[in-house]
């Protein structure tokens, strides 16, 4: 199974800051990467797909890169309603894997 | 609106098993898959697998082979995962989730199963 490390564990930001999360994959994945976020007692929602896709009606402050092993999340001007834990997810090869979460929270 | 909406919280007994449903609605149920999800309490997620509700094609975790099963019933929309021999580790809550092709562009609400004696 292709293994997904997420880091950090857990993030603490101010409002209106810049954060980013990372994802990297045991083996290459080839942009077949997802972000979820997840509020707290609430499903995930999707963020991101194919590593830099915005999902329809997600805030245009959220934004995907990377490639290969290598992935990222950023979070531009940070609002109170990102305070979430944030997940990653490979679908390049079953079975598909997550990341193990970002804790968010405000400072 | 695409709902998926999921069956109560269950308490079950250690050997036991469970089954619980995810009715979708609000797109055409057979042209999408349905996958099926396990986070643990303050875990990570975990894919048990996935059904294609049309074809009744499944594909299973191998981790989770012998544990979970897919099932759907097309006339009421509705996909559904029983569980075996459940024991402690079995604790978590469920998600179903639409893929679209991609991704997992909608999710349930969860099913929280707790097994204890």
């Amino acid at each position: 199974d292709i293994q997904m490390t997420q880091s950090p564990a857990s993030l603490s930001a101010s409002l209106g800051e810049t954060v980013t999360i990372e994802c990297r994959a045991s083996e290459d994945i080839y942009n077949g990467l997802a972000w979820y976020q997840q509020k707290p007692g609430k499903s995930p929602q999707l963020l991101i797909y194919n590593a830099n896709s915005l999902h329809t009606g997600v805030p245009s402050r959220f934004s995907g890169s990377g490639s290969g092993t290598q992935y990222s999340l950023k979070i531009n001007s940070l609002q109170s309603e990102d305070v979430a834990s944030y997940f990653c997810q490979q679908y390049y090869d079953y079975p598909d894997t997550f990341g193990a979460g970002t804790k968010l929270e405000l400072k | 609106q695409v709902q998926l909406q999921q069956s109560g919280a269950e308490l079950v007994k250690p050997g036991s098993s469970v089954k619980m449903s995810c009715k979708a609605s609000g797109y055409t149920f057979t042209s999408y898959y349905i996958y099926w999800i396990k986070q643990r309490p303050g875990q990570g997620l975990e894919w048990i697998g996935r059904i294609g509700p049309g074809s009744g094609d499944t594909n299973y975790n191998e981790k989770f082979k012998g544990k979970a099963t897919f099932t759907v019933d097309k006339s009421s929309s509705t996909a559904y995962m029983q569980l075996s021999s459940l024991t402690p580790e079995d604790t978590a809550v469920y998600y179903c989730a639409r893929y679209d092709g991609i991704a997992l562009d909608y999710w349930g609400q969860g099913v929280m199963v707790t097994v204890s004696s």
